[in-house]
């Protein structure tokens, strides 16, 4: 139990144009979900954690505007990543916690995405 | 604020070696306390957890120790393999935090 999916696990795109990124919790509900990026070979940064219809709260650093994320029901969260540039580049990953218990992550398999 | 601290690697390792990752935490009250794993491509697994000083965490022949005193949180395994062969971090939730803190990562490889 407790899987969580995203789509599409890899995305090529050209600079200028923009990207969806889905996460989805599979077999429970979600009431809290993460995003995160990691660099190669680095740490996972923490990027907004979002509640279900509510509006995401971001970390210091990350653009809201740049990076469009809702959370329209238990199961699933969206990233977009507005006129992506080759920075942008980097692997994203979710993570879901069940409701009542925001300790116990669930992360997803993460999504390449390379801007050219 | 809360921080997790883990040995530099790469730790490479012949298999069925003893394996130690350090972990140290700094944290107020009483946070809770993980390993997860990621294989190349992947994203990250839950390994063990420890909710608790002195509670051991244990999974797939990985144990780790929450050590309040030391305030540390070692991931040990008596006999690696190739298959361990993965990015490693520790991680913790504080008592007053609402998402993960992860520690920077250790790159284990095993070879046979």
């Amino acid at each position: 139990g407790a899987v969580v999916s995203q789509h599409p696990s890899w995305v090529i795109c050209k600079s200028g144009t923009s990207v969806k990124i889905e996460c989805r919790s599979l077999d429970f509900q979600a009431t809290t979900m993460f995003w995160y990026r990691q660099f190669p070979k680095q740490s996972l940064m923490l990027m907004a954690t979002s509640n279900e219809g509510s509006k995401a709260t971001y970390e210091q650093g990350v653009e809201k505007d740049k990076f469009l994320i809702n959370h329209a029901s238990l199961t699933l969260s969206t990233l977009t990543v507005t006129s992506a540039h080759p920075e942008d580049s980097s692997f994203y990953i979710c993570s879901a916690a069940i409701a009542g218990g925001p300790y116990e992550q669930y992360f997803g398999p993460g999504t390449r995405l390379t801007v050219t | 604020g809360d921080s997790v601290t883990q040995m530099e690697g790469p730790v490479t390792l012949s298999e069925e070696a003893f394996l130690t990752i350090n972990c140290t935490y700094t944290a107020t009250g009483y946070p809770s306390l993980f390993w997860y794993v990621q294989y190349p491509g992947e994203g990250l697994q839950l390994l063990l957890k420890a909710t608790k000083a002195d509670d051991k965490g244990s999974n797939k022949g990985f144990e780790a120790t929450y050590r309040k005193e030391t305030t540390s949180f070692h991931l040990e395994k008596g006999s690696v393999q190739v298959s361990d062969s993965a990015v490693y971090f520790c991680a913790l939730f504080g008592q007053a935090g609402t998402a993960l803190i992860f520690g920077k990562g250790t790159t284990l490889s095993v070879s046979s």
